[in-house]
Parts: C-alpha cells; sequence; structure tokens
C-alpha cells in the first residue's frame, strides 16, 4: 500500500537557522508529491509540489526534491523565521485515485526568536 | 483564487443530534470533493471522497450511515453527522480539487458532541 514517513517533531530552531524536514514514501504507481503547512488554528495549505522524478518544488524559501531513487521528498529552508512556525504534512497522491491523498503524520516546528 | 470555506466553524451539540457541516468552492468548480477527520496533534484522515451527483466513496472502517456525505453541486458538499456521540468530537476538514489534481482546503470544522 501507500504510505508517507515523516522524522517526528516538534523540531525547535532558532530564527535563521537551517530547516530540514525528512519525508519518504512507499508507492505502488507514480505518485506526486506535495507538502502542506498548518498554520495555528487554520486550515492546510498547499506549499509545494513535485509531480514526477527529479522536480524541485519552491515557494517562500522552502525547496523539496523528488527523489525517486531514495523515494524522497525533504523539506529545506534556508533561514527560518518565526512566521514559518507551523505543522508541516508530506503528502502524496496517485495518479487515477481522483486525486486522494495520503499524509504522513505532521512535523511541528517551532522557531525562537 | 482557489478558495475553500466551511461552516460553521465550529458547533457544539448534544449526544444523539445530527449536525451538518457544508463545504464550498467560492471561486472554481470543485469536480471532486474530500472529507477528511483530524485528531489532536495527529495527521488527517481520509474519510470519504465525493464527485459531484455521484455517491461518496468511503475508506475502509468509515460509518456510511453515520457520516452522510452529499455533493449536490460542483460548488458545494455537506457532511452531516447523524446521531452524534461524544468521539465523534473532532476537527472535520474538506478539500476541495477542479480539473487538476490539487487540493485546495477548508478552513475546518470543530465538532464538538457533549
Amino acid at each position: 500500500g501507500n504510505s508517507v514517513t515523516q522524522m517526528e517533531g516538534p523540531v525547535t530552531l532558532s530564527e535563521e537557522a537551517f530547516l530540514t524536514i525528512n519525508c519518504t514514501y512507499t508507492a505502488t504507481g507514480y505518485p506526486s508529491l506535495f507538502w502542506y503547512v498548518q498554520y495555528p488554528g487554520e486550515g492546510l495549505q498547499l506549499l509545494l509540489k513535485a509531480t514526477k522524478a527529479d522536480d524541485k518544488g519552491s515557494n517562500k524559501g522552502f525547496e523539496a526534491t523528488y527523489r525517486k531513487e531514495t523515494t524522497s521528498f525533504h523539506l529545506e529552508k534556508g533561514s527560518v523565521q518565526v512566521s514559518d512556525s507551523a505543522v508541516y504534512f508530506c503528502a502524496l497522491s496517485i495518479t487515477d485515485s481522483w486525486g486522494k491523498l495520503q499524509f504522513g503524520a505532521g512535523t511541528q516546528v517551532v522557531v525562537t526568536p | 483564487g482557489a478558495v475553500v470555506s466551511q461552516h460553521p466553524s465550529w458547533v457544539i451539540c448534544k449526544s444523539g443530534t445530527s449536525v451538518k457541516i457544508e463545504c464550498r468552492s467560492l471561486d472554481f468548480q470543485a469536480t471532486t470533493m474530500f472529507w477528511y477527520r483530524q485528531f489532536p496533534k495527529q495527521s488527517l484522515m481520509l474519510m470519504a471522497t465525493s464527485n459531484e451527483g455521484s455517491k461518496a466513496t468511503y475508506e475502509q472502517g468509515v460509518e456510511k450511515d453515520k457520516f452522510l456525505i452529499n455533493h449536490a453541486s460542483l460548488t458545494l458538499s455537506t457532511l452531516t453527522v447523524t446521531s452524534a456521540h461524544p468521539e465523534d468530537s473532532s476537527f472535520y476538514i474538506c478539500s476541495a480539487s477542479g480539473s487538476g489534481e490539487t487540493q485546495y482546503f477548508g478552513p475546518g470544522t470543530r465538532l464538538l458532541v457533549l
């Protein structure tokens, strides 16, 4: 079956630190990969996505590269801000599955001044 | 663009009553809508997928008679929690997708059953 595994949180960082959140997946088909972010008290927002191997998704200073050989989609940001404090979800969807998303458990990130 | 709203944002009800939650795509036509449940500090669990004009497809373990889903138009889907009990208390989130595969999420509805 399909599954997504994320590193456990919370991850606590100082402002301007480098952030990495690991995400690996197992899938029977050729998935598209996503990172969603959930700010406190809000719904999920699409942060970035990649639809095929070696694609790099990027947005708001965050990047993630679709690595088929390691079945990974790690999220990175070079210099985090306090406003980046949120829960980050890695997810995959399989073509021809109506876009159903399989989410990882989520990783809480706390950025301190 | 791609805004999804939910109503109500929170609801408190007595055990045994039914609660209806609405999910609307405000600026696009949603051919597919999804309903999720999220427990505190946990991930989203997909409950069901609905396409406009057809019956919803429920995930394994989700009671279709308990969680009634109606996708009557391309901009509206409703989730009705029937005969709600305290264990149904949760955060319910809908999402919608149009012609592409990207899902756009609503802000969620917090349900508390007393």
